[in-house]
């Protein structure tokens, strides 16, 4: 089956340093790839919409500018929550895609990595 | 309002029971829908699909009704295993939609 991993799985960071978040799909190539964000007991929000060689699309209320994507292969994509603040702290999951996930009605699936747990001091 | 709605919980059920999940949700342009499992400090993982005719795989049964735009899961013969987050899933235009999961619990 299609696998997506993440790295890293935990990171502990101080307050005002820059967290890079690695999403890698392992035996597909992913047209686009997603990034959520969960809070404890609530739900997952997606954050960004990212297709390869483009630039990534954002949702209302997600600094761009705060949460840089690059999407730089079919493979790989790449959050980095820059200058992080302990509001910051958070689980961050990705997902991957073959057909960008706007098919109705096909097995057009995103597949979910392990997800990384930002703890910011 | 929220765009997914479901009941948090917790339920907490003994083993055999029948448990029944509800969502609802609010774009009536909706195209497809979802229940995921997510276990504690782990990803979402896809559970089972829903259809307007409704579908079962095993002891689960989802069932959806577009006109009241209302999604349900029924666990039967809960076990041990079966505690988890059910997160009730829309997709719009190309996103998931998630609600905010309900915490099921079944004790021996």
């Amino acid at each position: 089956g299609a696998v997506v991993s993440q790295h890293p799985s935990r990171v502990i960071c101080k307050s005002g340093t820059s967290v890079k978040i690695e999403c890698r799909s392992l035996d597909f190539q992913a047209t686009t790839m997603f990034w959520y964000r969960q809070f404890p007991k609530q739900s997952l929000m997606l954050m960004a919409t990212s297709n390869e060689g483009s630039k990534a699309t954002y949702e209302q209320g997600v600094e761009k500018d705060k949460f840089l994507i690059n999407h730089a292969s079919l493979t790989l994509s790449t959050l980095t929550v820059t200058s992080a603040h302990p509001e910051d702290s958070s689980f961050y999951i990705c997902s991957a895609s073959v057909g960008g996930g706007k098919l109705a009605g096909t097995t057009d699936t995103q597949y979910f990595g392990p997800g990384t747990r930002l703890t910011v001091l | 309002r929220k765009e997914v709605e479901q009941d948090p919980g917790p339920f907490n059920v003994p083993e055999g029971a029948t448990v029944a999940f509800n969502c609802t949700y609010s774009n009536s342009a909706s195209q497809s829908f979802f229940w995921y499992r997510q276990d504690c400090r782990k990803e979402p993982k896809l559970l089972m699909s829903v259809y307007s005719s409704g579908n079962e795989d095993g002891r689960f049964t989802a069932q959806l009704n577009r006109a009241s735009q209302y999604i349900s899961l029924l666990i039967r013969d809960s076990k041990l295993s079966d505690s988890a987050t059910y997160l009730c899933v829309v997709k719009e235009g190309g996103k998931l939609i998630f609600g905010q999961g309900t915490e099921l619990s079944v004790k021996p």
